[in-house]
């Protein structure tokens, strides 16, 4: 089980350019979650999947888009990024969206934004 | 709205040293608290978690007790190694909130040999 995997690991943009972040979990998990990384903010949420075909938004939407592309997959796009979306983006999913599931989270995605 | 303080880093202790990391939280009703870990290159791992009051979570010689009337899970361990060198984030899940974590901003933890 590889768990849950992001691409790229690393990207630098420059302002205005576009860029689709991928995540994928292979644990059969039902909800998936985008946060984003911020020294001394801990994470944040930007939008998350409770079940395939659902999404919303969660603390920090703005500039972000999202697909739930199957129950495996859960992308996040930057549609004309901006230096304020430097930042680290991790990818989680949980078995459901009890309060009480753990999530698991990806390595993460380093983008720099120019 | 729901929020989560934790005392800032970075901490810096000896092997075999006690550790506690403090953290408190605001939230309605009873969520379910969590402590992650995160070692340097790599993304966020559960520690341990408390889904009601005066449950005690315990993993890898850590443990935190959940403690309603002071809204605590405060983090410990009685002997630290130097693979314990991490950042700690404390974390809670609103019931009402499903399973949307609010995460505090992180400890980091250099333990020296």
């Amino acid at each position: 089980n590889a768990g849950v995997t992001q691409t790229p690991k690393f990207q630098v943009l420059k302002t205005g350019q576009s860029m689709t972040l991928q995540c994928a979990q292979d644990m059969n998990h039902n909800s998936m979650y985008w946060y984003r990384q911020d020294p001394g903010m801990g994470l944040r949420l930007i939008y998350y999947s409770a079940s395939e075909g659902t999404t919303d938004k969660g603390e920090v939407p703005n500039g972000y888009n999202v697909s739930r592309l199957n129950k495996r997959e859960f992308s996040l796009r930057l549609e004309s990024a901006a230096p304020s979306q430097t930042s680290v983006y991790f990818c989680a999913s949980s078995e459901a969206s009890r309060d009480t599931d753990t999530q698991y989270f990806g390595p993460g995605t380093r983008l720099t934004v120019l | 709205g729901d929020s989560v303080t934790q005392m800032e880093g970075p901490v810096t202790l000896s092997e075999e040293a006690f550790l506690t990391i403090n953290c408190t939280y605001t939230a309605t009703g009873y969520p379910s608290l969590f402590w992650y870990v995160q070692y340097p290159g790599e993304g966020l791992q559960l520690l341990l978690k408390a889904t009601k009051a005066d449950d005690k979570g315990s993993n890898k010689g850590f443990e935190a007790t959940y403690r309603k009337e002071t809204t605590s899970f405060h983090l410990e361990k009685g002997s630290v190694q130097v693979s314990d060198s991490a950042v700690y984030f404390c974390a809670l899940s609103g019931k009402a909130a499903g399973n949307k974590l609010t995460f505090g901003g992180g400890t980091r933890v250099l333990v020296k040999p």
